[in-house]
């Protein structure tokens, strides 16, 4: 089977710098994904790493190492928009596996 | 251009009783996914569909769960006799291909209460 860890909950302020991590066990996929979602709302992609490295795509970045089967998505220059859930997923040939979510809470 | 649709936006249901949801993606897109999500949970896979392929249906919990899609665009979900713990948000998702780069496009859900 596979599966994704991921904090619950995490707090920042304002204009700050965030880093969501994530850690999963899967026997193989193609790439992991990152999503947010605001209460209520559908998740939107923000970031795919298909393989190791960092992948920058404005203010959020993303990482991943294979080898360490880890992967975090970062968030600079926090704004208040950014309070949402961010959801970590593997890409298993069409379907993702999804963590449980991390809601991120920023304050002013 | 029209993003992915889904209807109702909610359906309350009695237990016992059989629910159809729909989807409609993108225009263009070959591959479409269905998931649901609990309150306060991450997203659970259930089926995918890819062009004229066979669908993976390796995520339904149950076989009182199927799905179709016709014509290669709309997509129903069957739920027949609904149980309580059925209750959760039901998501469809499109990519323009197979796996589409990890990047999907979500609608925006149907919330199904079962009583």
């Amino acid at each position: 089977g596979q599966s994704l860890e991921q904090p619950s909950e995490v707090t920042a302020v304002e204009g700050a710098i965030v880093q969501i991590n994530c850690t999963y066990q899967t026997s193989g996929f193609y790439g992991l994904s990152w999503y947010q979602q605001h209460d209520g709302g559908a998740p939107t992609f923000l970031s795919y790493n298909a393989l190791d490295g960092l992948e920058e795509t404005g203010r959020f970045s993303s990482f991943l190492s294979r080898s360490d089967s880890y992967g975090y998505l970062l968030l600079q220059e926090l704004q208040m928009k950014d309070s949402a859930s961010y959801f970590c997923a593997l890409n298993q040939g069409g379907k993702l596996i999804f963590g449980q979510g991390t809601e991120l809470s920023v304050k002013p | 251009g029209a993003g992915v649709s889904q209807s109702p936006s909610n359906k309350v249901t009695e237990k016992g009783k059989d629910v159809e949801l729909r989807c409609d993606p993108i225009s263009g897109h070959t591959a479409l996914y269905w998931y649901r999500q609990s309150l306060g949970q991450g997203l659970e896979f259930l089926i995918y569909f890819q062009g004229n392929s066979a669908p993976d249906k390796s995520g339904l919990p149950s076989d009182r769960f199927s799905a179709e899609r016709t014509g290669g665009s709309v997509s129903t979900l069957t739920i027949q006799r609904t149980q309580q713990e059925d209750s959760a948000v039901y998501l469809c998702a499109s990519s323009l291909t197979e796996g589409g780069g990890g990047e999907q496009f979500f609608g925006p859900g149907t919330r199904l209460t079962v009583l």
